[in-house]
């Protein structure tokens, strides 16, 4: 399998209901990212891990919880989301490029969660 | 202040028209630049990057302008398959984070 891959595609969860969105990248890349997608409005990033640590926290709840156990799998735990939380969430990777900046990111299919 | 800002259009041009966006940027010392398409339910996937002497990929053409902090693409003779949303992405002056805009709608009509 190539690229970025993101499962589940579609999600819809109770206000009390715990899931995990799991992505994984075939790339060799060394940065992750979560991203959530909102009708009428720009990526919003919400977590950066580069070679593994998390490097970027953009004030988003800890209702959401990210976790990178190595450089190809992220995850993203859902608790007690609210309705709000719908959206379509993007996972992404990129390689560090020279001078420590992150490269070109490539993005998965995106999990669409419903929150009910 | 927003750190990008585009016109979300929409834009519906003729296939063969010529079309521009442009985008611009809030933070003069911002590192990196591109160009991103999404289609309908799909992900973003990158088209280009911007380099400060502008680039060419066959119809599609990215400048950017560090005076006036605008990037801008050009697409000449459209075809119905360029249909879909342009994302405009800036990395920050950090190298660290990458702003998106919210994207300019172009549909080709037959």
């Amino acid at each position: 399998e190539t690229g970025v891959t993101q499962t589940p595609r579609h999600l819809v969860m109770g206000m009390t209901n715990k899931k995990s969105l799991k992505c994984e990248q075939h790339l060799g890349h060394n940065a992750m990212y979560w991203y959530k997608q909102s009708a009428k409005k720009p990526l919003e990033l919400m977590f950066v891990y580069n070679f593994k640590e998390q490097t970027e926290n953009n004030s988003v709840p800890s209702r959401f919880s990210p976790e990178c156990p190595n450089s190809s799998h992220l995850f993203l735990h859902l608790h007690t989301l609210q309705p709000e939380d719908s959206a379509l969430y993007l996972c992404a990777s990129s390689q560090e490029a020279r001078g420590g900046s992150l490269g070109e990111q490539f993005f998965g299919p995106g999990t669409r969660l419903t929150v009910l | 202040r927003k750190e990008v800002e585009q016109d979300p259009g929409p834009f519906n041009v003729p296939e063969g028209a010529t079309v521009a966006f442009n985008c611009t940027y809030s933070n003069s010392a911002s590192q990196s630049f591109f160009w991103y398409r999404q289609d309908c339910r799909k992900e973003p996937k990158l088209l280009m990057s911007v380099y400060s002497s502008g680039n060419e990929d066959g119809r599609f053409t990215a400048q950017l302008n560090r005076a006036s902090q605008y990037i801008s693409l050009l697409i000449r003779d459209s075809k119905l398959s360029d249909s879909a949303t342009y994302l405009c992405v800036v990395m920050s002056y950090t190298g660290n984070q990458f702003y998106f805009g919210t994207g300019t709608s172009l549909t080709v009509i037959p």
